[in-house]
């Protein structure tokens, strides 16, 4: 079945980078658009970025822009987030979803990666 | 860039109707494909509507949605409501300046 399965969940100091993973399976990879979106505890969902598997282009919220870079790995179909220089605003549960246009839905939402930034 | 902004939170009884509204901020609402949300607490976000007012297989069709282009907003609007359909829901649309955005969210409570 068409699934998203992300890494599990990390610790990290203020300062540090975290890289989260989205292994993608039971679809063509290279035929949707994959996503990163976050939700802090107890607040709302906040688009990061897309990245285009097919070509590997990428686009980041402004909010980000700097800090935060999208790659893909084709021969693994699994996509990763790295976000750089962290706080304590970042602790978040972060989801990889994938479009298949810029238009449609986000269809399928991996399970989470829950990220806390923390001394 | 716009913006979509939803009442924080609404409530009514099972079995009744209730409308959860999306408001955006500047352009057309008709301009871009509305989709909505439902996630449920400690799950992903699924979802109930797309494209302003499809449904995906195998969500109700208590569930319903639409735009009006007189006060710039989308509607999400869930018929016989049941206890199950307690949750946060998301109105999202596209921002043609290759950026996706999102609601803040509205918690309906079933009480």
């Amino acid at each position: 079945q068409v699934q998203l399965v992300q890494s599990g969940a990390e610790v990290k100091k203020p300062g540090a980078s975290v890289k989260v993973s989205c292994k993608a399976s039971g679809y063509t990879f290279t035929s949707y658009y994959m996503h990163w979106v976050r939700q802090a505890p107890g607040q709302g969902l906040e688009w990061m970025g897309i990245i285009n598997p097919s070509g590997g282009s990428t686009s980041y919220a402004q909010k980000f822009q700097g800090r935060v870079t999208m790659t893909r790995d084709t021969s693994t179909s699994t996509v990763y987030m790295e976000l750089s220089s962290l706080r304590s605003e970042d602790t978040a549960v972060y989801y990889c979803a994938r479009t298949l246009n810029y238009e449609s839905a986000f269809d399928i939402w991996g399970q989470g990666t829950m990220v806390t930034v923390s001394s | 860039n716009f913006m979509l902004t939803q009442p924080h939170s609404v409530s009514e009884s099972p079995g009744k109707t209730v409308t959860i509204s999306c408001t955006r901020s500047s352009g057309s609402i008709a301009s871009n494909y509305v989709q909505w949300y439902q996630q449920r607490p400690g799950s992903a976000p699924t979802t109930v509507i797309y494209e302003d007012n499809q449904r995906p297989s195998g969500v109700p069709d208590r569930f319903s949605g639409s735009i009006d282009s007189s006060s710039n907003s989308a509607s999400l609007t869930i018929s016989g409501l049941k206890t199950e359909d307690e949750a946060d829901y998301y109105c999202q649309s596209y921002d043609s300046s290759n950026h996706w955005v999102f609601g803040g969210g509205t918690k309906l409570t079933v009480l």
